[in-house]
């Protein structure tokens, strides 16, 4: 089983739709939650960055992490057809060996006019 | 440049060949990592450089990979007698922090061993 589990899709939904992407994981350890947004052919981005339990909001993302649940989200409110794109979740543990990070596999996300 | 660089973009190779695989940094940042990203697979973690202290090595699939950082800014990531598993992209990173996730990630370099 890997530590990080993510449904890789694809999702396709209609232009302003509310989008809930998640991750669970099994590491008790982990402490950083991060969701890159990584579009085709390129590198992945940061998104959003939460630590600990709880939520954040930026613009049209909010993140969301429930560690008793050990399952975090990222939604995506009035999407938009330039937010088609794989989102990768990942996280790290509280330590100080760098920010060798664990990824999911990704969710494409296809937004459509 | 500003953002990390990776070259070559794109490598064909034959199987049982060494390739070399070059990444250049954001100027600054300390921390270099290099991932493997196969399709159908989140980011597979290889290694990890910090300053001047030793490389994480953790993460490298088999002997065959090594990867070595010079003057602490351009780093090589050397895959001796290529496979066919080792088909994927390779991504470095960089990053001038240790306490958040911010890793900044160039293009990549798309293997293909034939």
């Amino acid at each position: 089983q890997k530590e990080v589990e993510q449904d890789p899709g694809p999702l396709s939904v209609p232009e302003g739709a509310i989008v809930s992407l998640n991750c669970t994981y099994s590491n008790s350890a982990f402490q950083y939650f991060m969701w890159y947004r990584q579009y085709s052919r390129k590198g992945p981005e940061l998104l959003m960055y939460t630590y600990s339990s709880g939520n954040k909001e930026d613009g049209r993302f909010t993140a969301q992490v429930d560690k008793s649940s050990k399952y975090i989200s990222l939604f995506i409110r009035d999407s938009q057809p330039s937010d088609s794109a794989t989102y990768l979740c990942a996280m790290s543990p509280l330590t100080g060996g760098g920010n060798k990070l664990t990824f999911g596999t990704g969710t494409q996300l296809k937004v459509e006019l | 440049g500003a953002g990390v660089s990776q070259s070559p973009s794109n490598k064909v190779t034959e199987k049982g060949k060494d390739v070399e695989l070059r990444c250049d940094p954001i100027s600054g940042h300390t921390a270099l990592y290099w991932y493997r990203q196969s399709l159908g697979q989140g980011l597979e973690f290889l290694i990890y450089f910090q300053g001047n202290s030793a490389p994480d090595k953790s993460g490298l699939p088999s002997d065959r990979f090594s990867a070595e950082r010079t003057g602490g800014s351009v780093s090589t990531l050397t895959i001796q007698r290529t496979q066919q598993e080792d088909s994927a992209v390779y991504l470095c990173a960089s990053s001038s922090r240790r306490d958040t996730g911010e890793l900044f990630f160039g293009e990549g370099s798309r293997l293909t061993v034939l």
